[in-house]
């Protein structure tokens, strides 16, 4: 049982490059989110799916596009890479019942990406 | 104004030592509160959940005040495992808010 996982670990784009950071789980879980995280701001959510063919946007969407052909994977691309974007993305998984009201709900992330954009 | 404040520290603290902080949240509806545990450089993970009527696990102690819309975590008893930034975390509908963090030291 691997959790998820997020490849590659570590990327350096050129402003203008477009590339597809991948995240996987293998608990089954329905919900899949994308968040990145920046000194002194938080985790902001980017995207979020809550089963498969579905996606909606968070907090921070733009530049982002997401989709979820099926309940493992829940690739997140960047269309064309700006120094705004960079910053670590953690993508993140969880069972959607807790996340409907349960107090119980627990996230589980993957071990980050560390995009940097020249 | 942020959905999720929180003091950023760092709380520099000696082993053995009582060290609590607070978040504070924007909005009142949110349906859950969890406190998550950041390492540098890894990835978050659960601490605890925080209830209502407050709740401890360990020497960790989560307290929930709704009606002034604040959470707190206080740490009995540090230990240098302790170090590390503590996330404070808001639910609402499908979306989590996290804070900035709380970084705690713990010093030997």
């Amino acid at each position: 049982n691997a959790g998820v996982t997020q490849t590659p670990k570590f990327q350096v784009l050129k402003t203008g490059q477009s590339m597809t950071l991948q995240c996987a789980q293998d608990m089954n879980h329905e919900y899949m989110s994308w968040y990145r995280q920046d000194p002194g701001m938080g985790l902001r959510l980017i995207h979020y799916s809550v089963g498969a063919g579905i996606t909606d946007q968070g907090e921070v969407p733009n530049g982002y596009n997401v989709s979820r052909s099926t309940t493992e994977d829940f690739p997140l691309r960047l269309l064309s890479a700006a120094p705004s974007q960079t910053s670590v993305y953690f993508c993140a998984s969880s069972y959607l019942t807790g996340l409907a009201g349960g107090s119980t709900y627990e996230q589980y992330f993957g071990p980050g990406t560390r995009l940097t954009v020249t | 104004r942020k959905e999720v404040e929180q003091d950023p520290g760092p709380f520099n603290v000696p082993e053995g030592a009582t060290v609590a902080f607070n978040c504070t949240y924007s909005n009142s509806a949110s349906q859950s509160f969890f406190w998550y545990r950041q390492d540098c450089r890894k990835e978050p993970k659960l601490l605890m959940s925080v209830y209502s009527s407050g709740n401890e696990d360990g020497r960790f102690t989560a307290q929930l005040n709704r009606a002034s819309q604040y959470i707190s975590l206080l740490i009995r008893d540090s230990k240098l495992s302790d170090s590390a930034t503590y996330l404070c975390v808001v639910h609402n509908d499908y979306k989590l808010s996290f804070g900035a963090g709380t970084t705690v030291t713990v010093r030997a």
